[in-house]
């Protein structure tokens, strides 16, 4: 069971918006910087959203990152099929066992 | 353009060694940390520990302590994933990630490694 809880599985149509959200506790999203990825069918992950709510060089804006208090979310506007996709939620846990955690990953499905 | 490139697929029978590699380029190896991470087929990623490649300072996740090395030669930009005595339940993909203030801003193409009698 991971750290962080996402929901398994999202879908929506082509264009619209979609949410994922990722809950935590204080040891991780509480009193750190979040982080998502996306993984397409059979490729490595790749880095969409740093520090909360920044993108990197060559994201693009329908990409959005959130965060409040314990909770994160990630936001996807003007949804293509191209992005289906697994979507992960990450950051540090300093509990007595400090190490990097990761929400269990939510299927993006394009309908 | 910084590059993350990582050893090819291997299949090991359970019982024998295995190192994997991760050798960086396009930026200064020794100024991030490099992690791997593990992903069982069909499952999440999950985070094995991480290698400081300037001194090969090491932390490692409780789940993994134990059971694999993460090394690094420096001198060639290179940073290793290890198992002394391969099982089954080693059957994953494993990714190096180079580590920037707590996120992984790159990623390796990823190794196969498949355990089977």
């Amino acid at each position: 069971q991971s750290v962080l809880t996402q929901p398994p599985s999202v879908s929506a149509a082509p264009g619209q918006k979609v949410t994922i959200s990722c809950s935590g506790s204080s040891s991780n999203i509480g009193n750190n910087y979040v982080s998502w990825y996306q993984q397409l069918p059979g490729t490595a992950p790749k880095l969409l959203i740093y520090e909360n709510n920044k993108r990197p060089s060559g994201i693009p804006d329908r990409f959005s990152g959130s965060k409040s208090g314990t909770s994160a979310t990630l936001g996807i506007t003007g949804l293509q099929t191209g992005d289906e996709a697994d979507y992960y939620c990450g950051t540090w846990d300093s509990s007595l066992s400090a190490r990097q955690v990761f929400g269990g990953g939510t299927k993006l499905t394009v309908l | 353009e910084v590059q993350l490139v990582q050893s090819g697929a291997e299949v090991k029978k359970p019982g024998e060694s295995l190192r994997i590699s991760c050798k960086g380029s396009g930026y200064s190896f020794t100024s991030y940390w490099i992690s791997w991470v593990r992903q069982m087929p069909g499952k999440g990623l999950e985070w094995m520990g991480r290698i400081d490649p300037s001194d090969s300072y090491t932390n490692y996740s409780p789940s993994f302590q134990g059971h694999v090395t993460i090394s690094a030669d420096k001198s060639i930009s290179t940073a290793y994933l290890q198992w002394s005595s391969l099982k089954a339940s080693d059957t994953a993909m494993y990714y190096c990630a180079r580590n920037t203030r707590g996120h992984f801003d790159y990623w390796g193409q990823g190794t196969l490694v498949t355990v089977s009698s």
